[in-house]
């Protein structure tokens, strides 16, 4: 029934490790989307994508990559990390079309933790 | 740059009190979305405004859009304590996503 799934729920690593959250979505949707939510409760976007175009904050470091194998799941690689990535990464997804973010459902959240 | 300004940040209302949370937002757009949040856990859409005077109201809540003035408004009627959690707007004004800070709601008895 989960609309919208995120492994892991915690992840606590040490700095200059990579890592990897996977995110699924069954509602059929066609964008998915990465947000980072930090210790404030301030939510950014991150990317946005869909099978046709990825979307990119400028202001993400390059250390993050989203990987789609299909269009039911967007995953979140992050290199080398930081303490700074510390935070609770939300992965959303939401139908598609002319430009527009439209009505977002959202998944339960990574907390990630770097040492 | 787009910047969407909510307030107040925090609010500690009494049960069966009315209040209203504010949205402000610094760019042309005519799509408005009110997020609900509950302490450690996910966002669950509340609102989805898509034109100018669009209303929409669940239970206690009510939203409301005015484009031309470029604010939306979320009142809260006769509150209760399962209302407590954060309130979050956001702005698409294209190719953009853009959250308000959230505005943490006590709902005390």
């Amino acid at each position: 029934d989960t609309a919208v799934s995120q492994t892991p729920k915690y992840l606590v690593t040490q700095m200059g490790n990579d890592k990897s959250i996977k995110c699924e979505q069954n509602l059929g949707h066609d964008t998915m989307y990465w947000y980072k939510q930090d210790s404030k409760k301030f939510l950014k976007i991150m990317f946005s994508y869909n099978n046709k175009e990825l979307i990119i904050n400028e202001t993400v470091p390059n250390r993050f990559s989203p990987k789609s194998p299909d269009k039911a799941h967007l995953n979140l690689h992050i290199n080398s990390l930081e303490l700074g990535d510390s935070a609770v990464y939300f992965c959303a997804s939401s139908l598609a079309g002319g430009g527009r973010f439209h009505e977002q459902f959202f998944g339960p959240g990574t907390r990630l933790t770097v040492l | 740059e787009l910047k969407v300004e909510q307030n107040p940040l925090f609010l500690s209302m009494q049960e069966g009190k009315n209040y209203t949370i504010y949205c402000n937002y610094s760019t042309t757009s005519d799509r408005l979305y009110w997020y609900r949040q509950d302490p450690g856990k996910s966002l669950e859409s509340l609102f989805v405004l898509l034109s100018n005077g669009a209303v929409k109201q669940e239970g206690r809540l009510m939203a409301s859009l005015d484009t031309k003035a470029r604010l939306s408004t979320l009142h809260i009627t006769a509150a209760v304590h399962d209302l407590s959690a954060t309130y979050f707007c956001a702005v698409d004004p294209g190719n953009d996503m853009r959250f308000g800070a959230g505005t943490r709601l006590t709902v005390k008895p």
